[in-house]
């Protein structure tokens, strides 16, 4: 599975959009890009996935570049519940999930 | 649903104990998994399992062994606990069908050796 890289901690204002960058260089075709947040040690949950296409969800949206190297989550309201550690994966649909370090957000007032 | 559940939420154990780290799932999913969380770091994948009697290692499977009998469960078995196996235990499910191979997570086991 490719690997990714994330900054490390991104701060957002309250109310306004959180745009979370992710770099996949070494992406292969058959790979997709799924998000998860973890909140303050509680277990992962999944925010959204794609391939190619733009996708969104009732949670957040997904950019994902034409050459498919680099994606952006958005979360367009962010609120103080949103503060969280946001992993972006990239694997083959084979199941297993490798987590980077991901970027920490913090929403502030 | 209960979705993915674990047991016990806590533990303490002395060096030498062993314990199992019991998982379930109510949703039918086929996948399910262990990971670890070491403090500032992110999850490290140690077993997983496709379905019922198969089972294969992820990246930190040394000191752990799992079996899966039935669909539903997954426990998780330290033999010599060390503490370097001092970690928060994440037990996750995913399905097989269509597209998404979303993970269902549980809420973790914190156990603490020494």
């Amino acid at each position: 599975d490719a690997k990714t890289t994330q900054p490390p901690s991104m701060d957002c204002a309250e109310g306004r959009a959180a745009n979370l960058p992710c770099n996949h260089s070494t992406i292969s075709g058959n790979e997709y890009v799924y998000w998860y947040r973890q909140i303050h040690s509680q277990g992962p949950q999944y925010i959204i996935h794609g391939l190619k296409n733009n996708e969104t969800n009732e949670m957040a949206s997904l950019i994902i570049t034409e050459d498919r190297k680099s994606s952006t989550l958005i979360l367009p309201h962010a609120t103080l519940r949103d503060t969280a550690v946001y992993y972006c994966i990239v694997h083959n649909q084979g199941g297993k999930l490798i987590f980077g370090q991901g970027t920490e957000l913090s929403v502030k007032p | 649903n209960a979705g993915v559940t674990q047991t016990p939420k806590f533990r303490i154990l002395k060096i030498g104990q062993s314990m199992t780290l019991q998982c379930a799932q109510d949703m039918n999913h086929n996948y399910m998994y262990w990971y670890r969380q070491d403090p500032g770091m992110g999850l490290k994948l140690i077993y997983y399992s496709v379905g019922a009697g198969i089972t294969d290692k992820g990246e930190v499977p040394n000191g752990y062994n799992v079996s899966r009998s039935t669909t539903e469960d997954f426990p998780l078995r330290l033999e010599l606990a060390a503490p370097s196996q001092t970690s928060v235990y994440f037990c996750a499910s995913s399905t097989t069908s269509g597209s998404s191979y979303e993970q269902y997570f549980g809420p973790g086991t914190r156990l603490t050796v020494t």
